[in-house]
C-alpha cells in the first residue's frame, strides 16, 4: 500500500529557533500534499496545501511567513515552523494524495513539536 | 463550505458491543474515505466508498455510503479493546485528493 513518511516523529527545541519537518511519498507520486495540525483530542485542521512546483495554499488565519512550506519534487513536501514559540507546540502530521481519480490520503506518522 | 458533522463525539462501551458512528453533511461528496487514529500516529485508511448506496465490509466493520453520497456510517460488530481510536471521516470534494473535509471525529473507548 502507498506509504507516506514523516521525520522526525518528534522534536523538542528552544524558543526563536526553526524547525524543519519533511513528508515523503515512498511508493507514489503526489503532486499535492496537505500539512495538518492537531490538537489533543481533536481533528484534524488543515494548515495548508503544498503542490509541487508552485507556491502552497494557506488556509484562513494561517502565517505563511511562519508556517513555510516546500514542494520541491513529487515525493518531498517539506514544512518549516519558523521562530517557534511555545504556543507552536503541537502535533503535526501531512498526507499526500496520489494523482489517480478517487485516491484516499495517505498520513504519515506525524511531528510532535515541543517548544520550551 | 463543505462541512461534515460526526455523531456520536465520544463513545465508551463493553467488549463485545456493537456500535454505529455517522457521518453527515448538506454536500455531496465524490468520495468518502474513513480512517483510524491512535494516539501519537497519523491516521490510518480503513475504506474509500465511491457509489451512492455502497456498502464494504472490513472483518467486523460495516461501511455504508448514502445514496445520495451526502453521509456515510461505520458499524462495528462486537467491539474489541483494540478497536478503541479516534474515528474520522473525511469527504472528497474531487477525483483527484484535493479539497479533503474532515469530520470532528468520534473518540471510541472499548472496555475489556
Amino acid at each position: 500500500g502507498a506509504v507516506v513518511s514523516q521525520h522526525p516523529s518528534r522534536v523538542i527545541c528552544k524558543s526563536g529557533t526553526s524547525v524543519k519537518i519533511e513528508c515523503r511519498s515512498l511508493d507514489f507520486q503526489a503532486t499535492t500534499m496537505f500539512w495538518y495540525r492537531q490538537f489533543p483530542k481533536q481533528s484534524l485542521m488543515l494548515m495548508a496545501t503544498s503542490n509541487e512546483g508552485s507556491k502552497a495554499t494557506y488556509e484562513q488565519g494561517v502565517e505563511k511567513d511562519k508556517f513555510l512550506i516546500n514542494h520541491a519534487s513529487l515525493t518531498l513536501s517539506t514544512l518549516t515552523v519558523t521562530s517557534a514559540h511555545p504556543e507552536d507546540s503541537s502535533f503535526y502530521i501531512c498526507s499526500a494524495a496520489s494523482i489517480t481519480g478517487y485516491s484516499p490520503l495517505h498520513f504519515g506518522n506525524g511531528t510532535r513539536l515541543t517548544v520550551t | 463550505t463543505q462541512l461534515l458533522e460526526q455523531s456520536p463525539q465520544f463513545l465508551s462501551i463493553q467488549e463485545g458491543e456493537n456500535l454505529t458512528v455517522y457521518c453527515n453533511s448538506s454536500s455531496v461528496f465524490s468520495s468518502l474515505q474513513w480512517y483510524r487514529q491512535e494516539p501519537g500516529e497519523g491516521p490510518v485508511l480503513l475504506v474509500t466508498v465511491v457509489t451512492g448506496g455502497e456498502v464494504k465490509k472490513l472483518k467486523r466493520l460495516t461501511f455504508q455510503f448514502g445514496d445520495a453520497r451526502k453521509d456515510s456510517s461505520l458499524h462495528i460488530t462486537a467491539a474489541q479493546p483494540g478497536d478503541t481510536g479516534l474515528y474520522l471521516c473525511a469527504g472528497a470534494g474531487d477525483n483527484y485528493g484535493q479539497n479533503f473535509v474532515f469530520g470532528p471525529g468520534t473518540r471510541l473507548s472499548v472496555l475489556p
